[in-house]
This record gives structure tokens, sequence and C-alpha cells, in this order.
């Protein structure tokens, strides 16, 4: 049964960096795709960018340039990096795993609630 | 740039009546659309993929039809527990992505 598993800072003050990690448990890392997509209080949900397992990286254009993804392969996990967040940054985030880029995400981690508050 | 409008915004059904949520696209992507249910606390589930399938352990009281820009989420009689948010999403413009704003379907 595959499980994604995710952690980081739950409260950040305007301008820091956002960090989140995501580790696959009861399945392969190799050969899938690894997403990042968050929901805001009140907001759908939003695409924050991919990676796959060889580290080639898709990211949301309105968010590309404060986000960098990243994979560690030995331990099975991802993260995300999110630059400069303000308090429109504050959401729920979930890592999610899809077979292809043309299938959908059939596995969800938990979420991690970040708020960003002065 | 592929857009994904969803409606109703908010679908207000009682238990047991069939309730209908729209999904259009910008432009034309086949079948390649997924419907998920984000109840809230609890992970997104995937319900349908390729338009019309449904995921491994889905009630057939949901069902998914459509193709090009329009599409259907069809749940046949709600259940209490379907009550909560759906998203349509495609993944047929690699490599970007994109969901619906979501529906809500709220206990009448």
């Amino acid at each position: 049964q595959v499980q994604l598993q995710q952690w980081g800072a739950g409260l950040l003050k305007p301008s820091e960096t956002l960090s989140l990690t995501c580790a696959v448990y009861g399945g392969s890392f190799r050969g899938y795709y690894w997403s990042w997509i968050r929901q805001a209080p009140g907001k759908g949900l939003e695409w924050i960018g991919e990676m796959n397992s060889s580290g080639r990286t898709n990211y949301n254009a309105s968010l590309k340039s404060r986000v960098t993804l990243s994979v560690d392969t030995s331990k099975n996990q991802f993260s995300l990096n999110l630059t400069s967040v303000t308090a429109a940054d504050t959401a729920l985030y979930y890592c999610a795993r899809r077979t292809t880029v043309m299938t959908p995400f059939r596995y969800w981690g938990q979420g991690v609630l970040v708020t960003v508050s002065s | 740039e592929l857009v994904m409008t969803q409606s109703p915004a908010t679908l207000s059904v009682s238990p047991g009546e069939r309730g209908t949520l729209s999904c259009r696209a910008s432009q034309s992507i086949g079948t390649d659309l997924a419907w998920y249910q984000h109840i809230p606390g609890q992970t997104p589930r995937l319900l349908i993929y390729d338009a019309s399938t449904r995921a491994t352990g889905i009630p057939d009281r949901f069902s998914g039809s459509g193709s090009g820009t329009e599409f259907t989420l069809t749940i046949s009689s709600l259940q209490s527990e379907d009550f909560g948010l759906y998203y349509c999403q495609h993944y047929n413009n690699w490599p970007l992505l994109s969901f619906g704003g979501g529906t809500k379907v709220e206990i009448k």
C-alpha cells in the first residue's frame, strides 16, 4: 500500500522560506511523477509543480520564480521550497503521485497546514 | 492557458437525491479529465479518471461523462458521506495541469 507522509514547518513569517518534505512508503519512487498541490482557505486546489524521479521539473507559471523542487531517491523523498512567502501562501499543502504525465493523482499525502503571519 | 470552470459553485441536495456537477474546459481535452472528492480534514480522493472510468473502490453511484470541453459528474443518490468538495482536473496539457475551482455539495 503506497503511503505519502509529509512534514515541514507550519508557521512562517513573511519573507521566510517554506520547506516541506514528502516521503514515499510501500512503493517505488522511481518511474513516477511527484507533485505539490495546495489549497488556500476558501479557495480551490492549485497545482504548484511536479518532478519526476530523474529530477526533471515543471512549475506553475505563477509560482515558478519562487519554487524549487528537489528529490532524494536514496531516501524516497522529495521536497518543496517556496521562497519569500506572504500571507497569500497560507494554505494546506499536499504532495501527490501520478504514474505518467497523462494520468491523474491516485495517491496523496495527508496535507500540512502552513500559515504565514507576522 | 487551459482553464477549467466548474458549476455550480454550491449544490444543495437532499440525501437520496441526484446531484449533477459540471466542468468545462477552455479548449478541447479529449477525455483527459479526472474528478476528485475532498472532504474537509481528509485527503483528496480520486473518483473518476479518463472522464468516465471509476477509480478502484469507488461506489457505482458516482459516474462521469463527457468529452472535449464539457464534462459531468453525477452522484445518483447522495449519501451523507458524499457531502463535501468536488474538483475536476485535466491532464491533457503536459507539462502543465490545473484544477477547476470546485463545487461544494451541501445538505439541503
